[in-house]
């Protein structure tokens, strides 16, 4: 059973720039849940996807978002890139919504210069 | 909301040693807690949880331990081997806010050989 996929796994983007990232999960799961991890903040929860609708939503501001598509997979955006933008996106599949296990990619790296 | 604090942030062991890394939630609303290792260039990896309607959960050199009244869950991994070093993040999430985890600030565990 292949994992959860995210692409790109490395993305190097200039200030004010947006960015798409990408998440396909477990086959089978409808959950997808997006993270950022950064070594001050550590991981930090941006918002859930469970059947193409936002779950949940972390203390963000609105230059992040996502959607999720009716194949479960997952994309999340942020536009107006900042320096503090750079950090390692994590997305974390789960069957359902709500006190289940939750496996993550190996995540993508994204640095703004 | 939920906060969960993790203790120590570093951990050194001889090898075949154990190591215990604990720690502690606020909301006694949450009742899922997963713990999770994460290796260099990796995303994170689950590797035992545990629900509010349990006091322990082992698995092989494993174990995972809750006193709900406390509020405080610990990690332990018994007979460490090199291969155990990584950061370990343990994380709390209640049904209600779907699959959100509220994670630790991590600990850095080192296996010495």
């Amino acid at each position: 059973k292949a994992g959860v996929t995210q692409t790109p796994r490395y993305l190097i983007k200039t200030r004010g720039q947006q960015v798409t990232l990408s998440c396909s999960p477990i086959s089978g799961h409808r959950s997808v849940s997006w993270y950022q991890q950064t070594p001050g903040q550590g991981l930090q929860f941006l918002f859930e996807y469970f059947s193409e609708t936002q779950r949940n939503k972390g203390n963000f501001p609105g230059r992040f978002s996502g959607r999720q598509f009716s194949n479960s997979r997952s994309e999340m955006n942020v536009s107006t890139l900042e320096l503090g933008d750079s950090a390692l996106y994590l997305c974390a599949s789960s069957f359902a919504t709500g006190g289940t296990e939750a496996f993550f990619g190996q995540g993508t790296r994204l640095t703004v210069v | 909301g939920e906060n969960v604090e993790q203790h120590p942030s570093t951990l050194s062991v001889q090898e075949g040693d154990s190591a215990v890394i604990k720690c502690t939630y606020s909301d006694s609303a949450s009742n899922y807690f997963p713990w999770y290792k994460q290796e260099l260039g990796k995303g994170p990896q689950l590797i035992i949880d545990i629900r509010s309607n349990v006091g322990e959960k082992k698995d092989q050199r494993i174990a995972v331990t809750l006193n709900k009244t406390a509020k405080h869950f610990s990690l332990h991994i018994t007979e460490t081997q090199p291969e155990d070093s990584a950061v370990y993040f343990c994380a709390a999430s209640q049904e209600t806010s779907g699959s959100r985890l509220t994670f630790g600030e991590g600990t850095q565990l080192t296996v010495n050989p």
